[in-house]
């Protein structure tokens, strides 16, 4: 059964980046969508963006245009999403999760069926 | 984009009795592959989100079954048949027709009366 395992949580400055990797493990990584959403305290979900590791190729939500990267290492499964020039509002609990759709063989369905646990991210001077 | 709406916001429910929760969508859900991709997550204080539902009715591997998903186009309602202490969270509706875009429901928190 396919875990996900995020790194730790992270306390950051304004202004600066965070990093956060997802490793995939008990599974295939690289034909499956990784998604990244995230949780402000005490609000809903939201979708950042996502990568399907074995074509490469990032989407990102309108709003963090410009300001997040996702990418992913087929060598280790693991997936990364930075996010920079951070501030307050950027305080949350960052989930990685997969998409139950193989890209190589077409099967599959549109859901998250697997999430991390979460990385809390706190911005603060 | 495409924009969920979930009601109500909150559902005190008698512990044995159903609930329901609504979620409706700016536009169909319906994909150019003729399926819904319309999901419906778990999230228990302190968890991550569990997913419960898929295409709109189709229960994830352990979920129980009193739990039933039902709907089409840009209507859809997720009931617990009975509510037990351990359903208490928010609930989630989420669409993934416009993958790899993904919006989800603003959420709808079950607890206890």
């Amino acid at each position: 059964q396919v875990q996900l395992v995020q790194s730790g949580a992270e306390v950051k400055k304004p202004g600066s980046s965070v990093k956060v990797s997802c490793k995939a493990s008990g599974g295939t990584f690289s034909s499956y969508a990784i998604s990244w959403v995230r949780q402000a305290p005490g609000q809903g979900l939201e979708w950042m963006g996502g990568i399907i590791p074995i074509f490469g190729t990032a989407n990102y939500a309108q709003k963090f245009q410009g300001r997040v990267t996702i990418t992913a290492d087929k060598s280790t499964s693991t997936a990364y999403m930075e996010l920079s020039s951070l501030r307050s509002e950027d305080t949350a609990v960052y989930y990685c999760a997969r998409v139950n759709y193989d890209f190589w063989s077409g099967l599959g369905d549109y859901y998250m069926d697997v999430w991390g646990k979460g990385t809390t991210v706190t911005v603060s001077s | 984009d495409i924009v969920m709406t979930q009601t109500p916001l909150s559902s005190p429910v008698t512990l044995g009795q159903p609930a329901s929760i609504s979620c409706r969508s700016s536009q169909s859900l319906v994909h150019s592959d003729g399926n819904t991709y319309l999901s419906w997550l778990q999230q228990r204080p302190g968890q991550p989100p569990r997913l419960l539902i898929y295409k709109i009715s189709n229960r994830f591997s352990g979920v129980p079954d009193r739990f039933s998903g039902s709907g089409a186009g840009t209507d859809f309602t997720l009931k617990i048949s009975r509510v037990e202490a351990e359903d208490v969270g928010v609930y989630y509706c989420m669409q993934a027709t416009q993958f790899p875009a993904l919006t989800f429901g603003g959420g709808t928190k079950v607890e206890i009366k």
